[in-house]
């Protein structure tokens, strides 16, 4: 199942840099896509989700990007913090269904 | 801040043997979910729950699996007779569908399932 891909599994940003996170997606059907964060030992955290019919969300430090013709959404950290540092997933849902399909993630570290 | 709460954190069994997870899903919410995580994996999606009854299910979700809410507060998973590559991380989430309109599930900590 390969519904959702985040093909970078690692990151390393500067601290007050930009960290920028992709996902990409085949489903066209998908109504919602949602970032989680996730440190050790904890379940993944909620950051911010967005609409199918938006391009758009922004959340204080967090933006999340969708690009429906090609299938690509973005989660964009300014600025970046080193409590930032953890592994970021991407997930979709559609509306018919109750589940959250996950990608594989991508470990974030930003560094002073 | 309202949370969900997950026990044990780690669970070590014997192949063969009968596991109980347990889950105090957020107290206002309506939906109620298992996931799990096999070290180095993607997260999966395993069953969800509403209104007393399995609303959806996945193909990972077989016979050996149960869920059940005994109470008004308890969601629980239980594993019938365990298997080696039943040995992942299991994380409970409960939702409210509608609220925002975002589908947003809210997820525990986690219980780290170990089968010998």
């Amino acid at each position: 199942d390969q519904q959702v891909k985040q093909n970078s599994p690692s990151l390393s940003v500067q601290e007050g840099r930009i960290s920028i996170l992709n996902c990409d997606y085949t489903n066209s059907m998908f109504d919602y896509f949602l970032w989680y964060k996730k440190y050790p030992a904890e379940g993944p955290t909620f950051l911010i989700s967005i609409s199918s019919i938006k391009d758009k969300n922004e959340d204080g430090r967090f933006t999340v990007f969708l690009n429906k013709s090609a299938k690509h959404l973005s989660l964009h950290i300014v600025p970046s913090q080193p409590g930032d540092s953890a592994v970021y997933f991407c997930a979709a849902i559609l509306a018919s269904t109750d589940k959250l399909i996950f990608g594989t993630g991508t470990r974030l570290q930003v560094f002073p | 801040e309202p949370e969900v709460t997950q026990t044990p954190s780690h669970q070590v069994t014997q192949m063969g043997q009968e596991v109980i997870l347990r889950c105090v899903p957020i107290s206002n919410h309506l939906y109620f979910y298992w996931y799990r995580q096999i070290l180095g994996q993607k997260v999966e999606f395993l069953v969800s729950f509403y209104n007393n009854e399995i609303s959806e299910k996945s193909e990972i979700f077989d016979d050996q699996f149960s869920v059940e809410r005994p109470d008004g507060s308890n969601f629980t998973l239980k594993i019938r007779s365990t298997k080696l590559e039943d040995s992942a991380m299991y994380f409970c989430a409960s939702s409210v569908p509608g609220q925002g309109s975002s589908y947003e599930q809210y997820f525990g900590p986690g219980t780290r399932l170990t089968v010998t």
